[in-house]
């Protein structure tokens, strides 16, 4: 069965710091996606990356940049610098196989980030 | 904005009652899905409908139903509700193949008093 862990429930720093928020995933597929999502205190949730099982090349965009390691079955994020927008609670997902009609996500527990200005 | 809409935004009713949400999933998208968030049970997958046929079922009670429309909305219908069906209802659509990232509603919260 699937499962993801945010091991880290709550996290606040001062702005300007970096933050990281730890993903931990079990999968007994070879073929997955992993996501991260954003839910500000509005509610919503805001997709902000997949990345594929097969793809471990990082990647960076803006302030925001991911660290995927199958070794560990991690998929960590990073947001550089923080604002007091990117207060919100993160969630890391996982949806396994490859269906035509697409797959359901598991996500993890979230990660609530609270920058202070 | 997503692209995916829900209505109501909010809901209150009382235990016992019978609801129904609606969702438009973002225009091309085939998948529904539905979600169900929660303080004790965070943030669950409910169901998965595909161009109108049900495929994938996950936590879901069985006084909850959904279904999708030949026009590609969804429906999920609450019945015989109670206190702790009181959450934040999300539906997400998505692409399909390769693609699977969902998109997500605004949600609705459903409150039970």
């Amino acid at each position: 069965a699937q499962k993801v862990t945010q091991a880290q429930t709550e996290i606040s720093v001062v702005e300007k710091e970096d933050v990281t928020l730890d993903c931990v995933y079990e999968t007994r597929d070879t073929t997955y996606y992993l996501f991260w999502y954003k839910q500000p205190p509005s509610g919503e949730l805001v997709f902000l990356i997949r990345r594929n099982s097969f793809d471990e090349q990082n990647e960076i965009s803006g302030r925001y940049s991911w660290n995927f390691q199958k070794s560990t079955s991690s998929f960590n994020f990073t947001i550089t610098a923080s604002q007091v927008v990117d207060s919100a609670v993160y969630f890391c997902a996982l949806s396994e196989g490859l269906k035509a009609a697409g797959n359901k996500l598991t996500f993890g527990g979230g990660t609530r980030v609270l920058v202070k200005p | 904005d997503s692209g995916v809409t829900q209505t109501p935004k909010h809901l209150i009713t009382a235990t016992g009652q019978r609801v129904t949400l609606r969702c438009s999933p973002r225009s091309g998208d085939l998948s529904v899905y539905w979600y169900q968030q929660s303080l004790d049970q965070g943030l669950q997958f409910l169901i998965q409908y595909y161009n109108g046929e049900e495929r994938a079922k996950g936590n879901i009670l069985e006084r909850f139903s959904a279904q999708q429309f030949p026009d590609l909305h969804s429906e999920l219908n609450l019945s015989s509700l109670e206190l702790g069906d009181s959450a934040l209802y999300f539906c997400a659509s998505s692409q399909t193949y390769p693609y699977n990232e969902q998109f997500f509603g605004p949600g609705t919260r459903l409150t039970v008093l």
